[in-house]
């Protein structure tokens, strides 16, 4: 079956415009995780979704940051006003119930984001 | 807070060989730990997971030990092969049950 997928795969923005990007999940997983990588680093948590709970926005690194899931679909991660140390590939993934971290996260290919 | 350290310099094994990565962490020892896969351009791929009260686990050609006295993981591919070439990952449990705290990677080439 298709795995996680994200558009744009990469995206070059001006410093201060606004960028949406999108993650669909696979199919029936009900939570799902946004990180960002930036290069030579591991990956930070974002923000976790799972079913029709609150998401978990700890990781956000500001108000410039947020992100919507439509039910146990499509997200999509908003960046508002870009500034140059956002650039990094932000990464997606879906796992079945993400009760706990034995289940399985699923990635995405990741968007790569350069602002100049 | 927790943090991981990983190996940043590249490990380059001849192939046939056994490679030897390495993750360490500084704090707690976590109730899980995570070996990844990932090549460049692509999501990380899982590949092992080992509790706490588990020693050692295997994959195939892959064997992942846990010390938690020693506060350290270690992954080791046997029979390499230069398509196990990529960046590996570790990650272990955070604060909640669902987040990880990850490793920057040791990126790892396979010489023919």
């Amino acid at each position: 079956g298709a795995g996680v997928s994200q558009s744009p795969s990469n995206k070059v923005t001006e410093k201060g415009k606004d960028v949406e990007l999108r993650c669909d999940p696979i199919s029936g997983h009900t939570a799902l995780y946004w990180y960002r990588q930036r290069l030579g680093q591991g990956l930070e948590f974002l923000i976790y979704f799972q079913g029709n709970s609150a998401p978990d926005k700890s990781g956000l690194p500001s108000d410039r940051f947020s992100a919507e899931r439509t039910g146990e679909s499509v997200s999509t991660l908003t960046i508002q006003r870009t500034q140059q140390e956002d650039s990094a590939v932000y990464l997606c993934a879906s796992s079945l119930e993400g009760a706990d971290i034995t289940d399985t996260q699923y990635f995405g290919p990741g968007t790569r984001l350069t602002v100049l | 807070s927790q943090k991981i350290e990983q190996n940043s310099e590249a490990l380059n094994i001849q192939e046939g060989k056994t490679a030897t990565l390495t993750c360490n962490y500084t704090n707690y020892s976590p109730a899980y730990l995570q070996w990844y896969r990932q090549d460049p351009g692509r999501g990380p791929v899982f590949l092992l997971l080992i509790r706490e009260n588990e020693k050692e686990k295997r994959k195939e050609r892959l064997k992942v030990t846990f010390d938690t006295t020693l506060k350290q993981s270690l992954f080791h591919i046997t029979a390499s092969q230069p398509a196990d070439s990529a960046t590996y990952l570790c990650a272990l449990a955070g604060d909640s049950n669902y987040q990880l705290i990850w490793g920057a990677g040791t990126k790892l080439i396979i010489k023919p």
